[in-house]
């Protein structure tokens, strides 16, 4: 089975400053993982995605995360929070057991609060 | 751009009603999904299709069917709707391979009184 887990319901951070979001995964063999975020009244929007290579992976919006195979986490990054990030954050990993499609396990989001 | 669509923004039911849930995507995308998302749970996998008639059981199918007629088009049944079914239906579609990102739907908050 695979699982993720976003250890913080919320994270408050001050504009400017740097922030982070946690995410750690279980899988079988290689992982694949993603972040989404989640604006008020919208559906969730792809963020960034690590499937090999380069442990530091950048995406939209000036967001990134770094792979740690040894730790298995997966934490997305910022280096200037803006009030504008606030949204709520999910971490996912590809369903490699599974045949069929491309299926995500979820983890329980993490709301992002940045304030002025 | 990519676009899912899903028919309600919000619907309303009673205990024991049947309900339809649609959603069209217009990317011509093999696989489409349908989640329910609930505070604190994260999104949950109820069903998903890779072609046409082809479905699968997600991680929470109980109480739910599903029906694929035409590739753009990926509908959710709840046979008798139930309290407990009240939550935020998101659609999600992606092209093949285990690399593909997943395209939502706006989702529909779902309330059954």
């Amino acid at each position: 089975a695979q699982s993720v887990a976003q250890p913080e319901d919320q994270v408050n951070v001050a504009e400017g400053n740097p922030l982070t979001v946690k995410c750690t995964y279980s899988v079988s063999g290689n992982p694949y993982l993603f972040w989404y975020v989640q604006y008020p009244n919208r559906g969730l929007q792809f963020l960034l995605k690590y499937i090999t290579g380069d442990n530091l992976v950048k995406g939209s919006y000036g967001f990134e995360a770094e792979f740690n195979k040894s730790q298995t986490s997966f934490h997305l990054k910022k280096p200037s929070a803006l009030v504008s990030d606030s949204a709520l954050y999910f971490c996912a990993v590809r369903d490699i057991l599974r045949n069929a499609g491309n299926m995500l396990t979820f983890g329980g989001g993490t709301r992002l609060m940045v304030k002025p | 751009d990519v676009k899912v669509t899903q028919s309600s923004r919000y619907l309303v039911k009673r205990t024991g009603e049947k309900v339809f849930l649609e959603c069209v995507q217009d990317m011509d995308h093999e696989n489409m999904f349908w989640y329910r998302q609930d505070p604190g749970l994260g999104l949950r996998l109820i069903y998903f299709s890779y072609d046409v008639k082809m479905k699968e059981k997600g991680d929470i199918p109980e109480g739910y069917s599903v029906s694929r007629e035409k590739k753009e088009r990926f509908s959710l049944i709840l046979e008798s709707a139930s309290t407990n079914q009240t939550s935020m239906y998101l659609c999600a579609s992606s092209g093949q391979g285990g690399q593909e990102k997943l395209f939502f739907g706006s989702g529909t908050q779902l309330s059954v009184l």
